[in-house]
């Protein structure tokens, strides 16, 4: 069964500077992959999909992806305090049909 | 534009009473429907998903049933509840099998006491 890590558990960072946090999945096949964020007990919403081997720029987010180390990490440019929030990756294996399997989340913190 | 309703906002119940959550989609047709659960400090997971009217699959069923009676209508519901339904419900649509970007509604706070 996939399982998806995601790191830290939680980031503290001071507005304007990078971001960074990790996913690691374990189904070598997975294919397809995406970062949401959760705002305090809201729904999440789609910041970046990913489902080839490189880099996926979204605004002031880009997405990382390197399925041979099975690692997908996603970066915050120039985070704002609005940013804060958990952030959520997604994968999808292969042979899973709709299935989307959340990793465990980090919350982020972005300070003035 | 799309839109999706989860009503209600929040709920609390008594172990054993009934439930019914729902959600609607408008301005998509025939979107596939979801239904997400997450407990306090858990991951999100999936409990049922559905691709057309009347149909609906069941990936984790934690004692919840799932039914779509329309095009664009997911209720979730059980009869009894358990203590262990707390926590927070998300229904969610997407496009279709192959593009599995989702769009979640605001999700309900369940609280069985």
């Amino acid at each position: 069964q996939q399982k998806v890590q995601q790191s830290p558990e939680s980031l503290t960072v001071s507005e304007g500077a990078m971001a960074s946090l990790n996913c690691t999945f374990s189904d070598g096949t997975s294919n397809n992959f995406r970062w949401y964020r959760q705002h305090s007990a809201k729904g999440l919403e789609v910041l970046v999909s990913i489902f080839s081997d490189g880099e996926k720029e979204e605004g002031r987010f880009t997405a990382h992806l390197n399925r041979a180390n099975l690692h997908v990490s996603l970066h915050i440019r120039e985070p704002q305090p609005s940013d804060s929030a958990v952030y959520l990756c997604a994968v999808r294996g292969e042979n899973s049909g709709t299935y989307q399997r959340f990793g465990t989340g980090t919350k982020l913190q972005v300070v003035p | 534009a799309q839109t999706i309703h989860q009503w209600p906002v929040a709920e609390i119940k008594a172990v054993g009473s009934p439930l019914s959550l729902g959600c609607t989609i408008k301005g998509k047709s025939s979107p596939n429907l979801y239904w997400y659960w997450q407990a306090t400090g858990g991951t999100l997971q999936q409990l049922f998903y559905s691709i057309t009217v009347g149909q609906v699959e069941s990936v984790v069923q934690l004692n919840l049933s799932a039914s779509r009676p329309k095009d664009d209508q997911f209720i979730l519901s059980t009869e009894k509840l358990l203590l262990s339904h707390s926590g927070f419900y998300l229904c969610a649509w997407s496009l279709g099998a192959s593009a599995e970007t989702l769009y979640f509604g605001s999700g309900t706070r369940l609280t069985v006491l």
